[in-house]
């Protein structure tokens, strides 16, 4: 099956501080790739949606202009977590389609303090 | 709001037994689904497609009823490397590959 690497896989920041996580496909390329957030004992909510040279297009309730997303190739997208706030503590895991199934990052647990 | 829900659980079944969870989603548009597993602090991976005319993986069995618009699971002779988390998933309809997850149902297999 095909592979997403996401980095890093866990950061602790201080608030104020800005944090870049990045997710790779890496053995196909990925048009389109997504990324969630996941607070404890709640269900994967959908941030954004990344594409491949253009911008990416968010939910509903995600602020762009915190949440910075750069899909600049065809296996690399970004997410960079602008002035990170205790409350942004959580999960973050992205994923990519290939063969008409989605396939997901190991996630960044990032920890604001 | 286009929802999936699922009965949080935790299901604590003996080894051996038999449980079948159940899930509901509000998205008539969906045109596929699926059941995910996520063990604790880890991604969510693909545990199998569902089918409307059912479909069987070894002792993972899917149901889908598009009229009630229901999903079930039904795991057989449960082993304890099955204690995770599954996730019911449909996704968004007319052909988006964005997904839609449930909480999730928290399955516990005790020796």
């Amino acid at each position: 099956g095909a592979v997403v690497s996401q980095h890093p896989s866990w950061v602790i920041c201080k608030s104020g501080t800005s944090v870049k996580i990045e997710c790779r496909s890496l053995d196909f390329q990925a048009t389109t790739m997504f990324w969630y957030r996941q607070f404890p004992k709640q269900s994967l909510m959908l941030m954004a949606t990344s594409n491949e040279g253009s911008k990416a297009t968010y939910e509903q309730g995600v602020e762009k202009d915190k949440f910075l997303i750069n899909h600049a190739s065809l296996t690399l997208s970004t997410l960079t977590v602008t002035s990170a706030h205790p409350e942004d503590s959580s999960f973050y895991i992205c994923s990519a389609s290939w063969a008409y199934t989605q396939y997901f990052g190991p996630g960044t647990r990032l920890t604001v303090l | 709001r286009k929802e999936v829900e699922q009965d949080p659980g935790p299901f604590n079944v003996p080894e051996g037994a038999t449980v079948a969870f159940n899930c509901t989603y509000s998205n008539s548009a969906s045109q596929s689904f699926f059941w995910y597993r996520q063990d604790c602090r880890k991604e969510p991976k693909l545990l199998m497609s569902v089918y409307s005319s059912g479909n069987e993986d070894g002792r993972f069995t899917a149901q889908l009823n598009r009229a009630s618009q229901y999903i079930s699971l039904l795991i057989r002779d449960s082993k304890l490397s099955d204690s995770a988390t599954y996730l019911c998933v449909t996704d968004s309809g007319a052909g988006s590959y964005q997904l839609t997850f449930g909480k999730g149902t928290k399955l516990s297999v005790i020796p």
